[in-house]
C-alpha cells in the first residue's frame, strides 16, 4: 500500500527553527514529485511548493518562497519542510502529498500524508 | 498568477438533493483541475481529476464538468456522510492553486 507517513506534533517557540519529515513507501519514491500544502485554522487548502525527489529540483508558491525550504533525501524516501524562523502565522496543519502522476508536477495529489500539527506560541 | 474562485463559499441542504460547486479560472487551464473531498479532522481526498475523470473507489454520485474556464462539481443526491469541505485545484503550472473551498452541511 503506497503511503505518506509524516512526522509528529510539534510545539515552538517564535524566532526557533524547525523540520518535519514525510517518509514515502509502497511506490518507486523517486519516480513521483512531493507537495507540501498548510491549513491554517478556520482557512483553506494552500499550495506551499513541490519537490522532484529524483533531482531535488524545488518550485515554490510566492507565498512561502523564501520563508520555507523543501528538501529531499532519497536514500530514505523521505522529504523535508523546514524553517529557519517561525512566526506565530505558522501555526497550522502542513500536509505533504505525492502527485498522482508519475514524473510530472502538472499532477493532483493522492495520496497524502496524515499532517502534522505545528503550534508556535511564547 | 491564476486565480481559483470558487462558490459558493457554503451551502446547506437536504439529503437526496443535487449539490452543485463551481470553480472559476482566471485564464484558460485546460482540464488540469482537480476536486478534493475533506470531512472534518480528516485528511484531503481526491475525488475527481482532469475535470472529469472519478477517482477509484469514489462514489459515483459525484462527477464533474468543464465549460471553458468554469469546473463544476455536482453530487447527484446528497448524503450524510458528503459532509465535508470540498476545494478544487488547478495544475496546469506552479503555483498549484486551491479554490477557497466550500463547506457543505446537511
Amino acid at each position: 500500500e503506497m503511503q505518506l507517513v509524516q512526522s509528529g506534533a510539534e510545539g515552538k517557540k517564535p524566532g526557533e527553527s524547525l523540520k518535519i519529515s514525510c517518509k514515502g513507501s509502497g511506490y518507486s519514491f523517486t519516480n513521483y514529485w512531493i507537495s507540501w500544502v498548510r491549513l491554517m485554522p478556520g482557512k483553506g487548502l494552500e499550495w506551499m511548493g513541490m519537490i522532484d525527489p529524483s533531482d531535488s529540483y524545488t518550485m515554490y508558491s510566492p507565498s512561502f518562497q523564501g520563508h520555507v525550504t523543501i528538501t529531499v533525501d532519497k536514500s530514505i524516501s523521505t522529504a523535508y519542510l523546514q524553517w529557519t524562523t517561525l512566526g506565530a502565522s505558522d501555526s497550522a496543519i502542513f500536509y505533504c502529498a505525492r502527485h498522482g502522476y508519475a514524473s510530472s508536477a502538472r499532477s493532483w495529489f493522492d495520496p497524502w500524508g496524515q499532517g502534522t500539527h505545528v503550534i508556535v506560541s511564547s | 498568477d491564476i486565480q481559483m474562485t470558487q462558490s459558493p463559499s457554503s451551502l446547506s441542504a437536504s439529503v437526496g438533493d443535487r449539490v452543485t460547486i463551481t470553480c472559476r479560472a482566471s485564464q484558460g487551464i485546460g482540464n488540469y483541475l482537480a476536486w478534493y473531498q475533506q470531512k472534518p479532522g480528516k485528511v484531503p481526498k481526491v475525488l475527481i481529476y482532469a475535470a472529469s475523470t472519478l477517482q477509484s473507489g469514489v462514489p459515483s454520485r459525484f462527477s464533474g464538468s468543464r465549460s471553458g474556464t468554469d469546473f463544476i462539481l455536482t453530487i447527484s443526491s446528497l448524503q450524510p456522510e458528503d459532509v465535508a469541505t470540498y476545494y478544487c485545484q488547478k495544475y496546469d503550472s506552479a503555483p498549484l492553486t486551491f479554490g477557497g473551498g466550500t463547506m457543505v452541511e446537511i
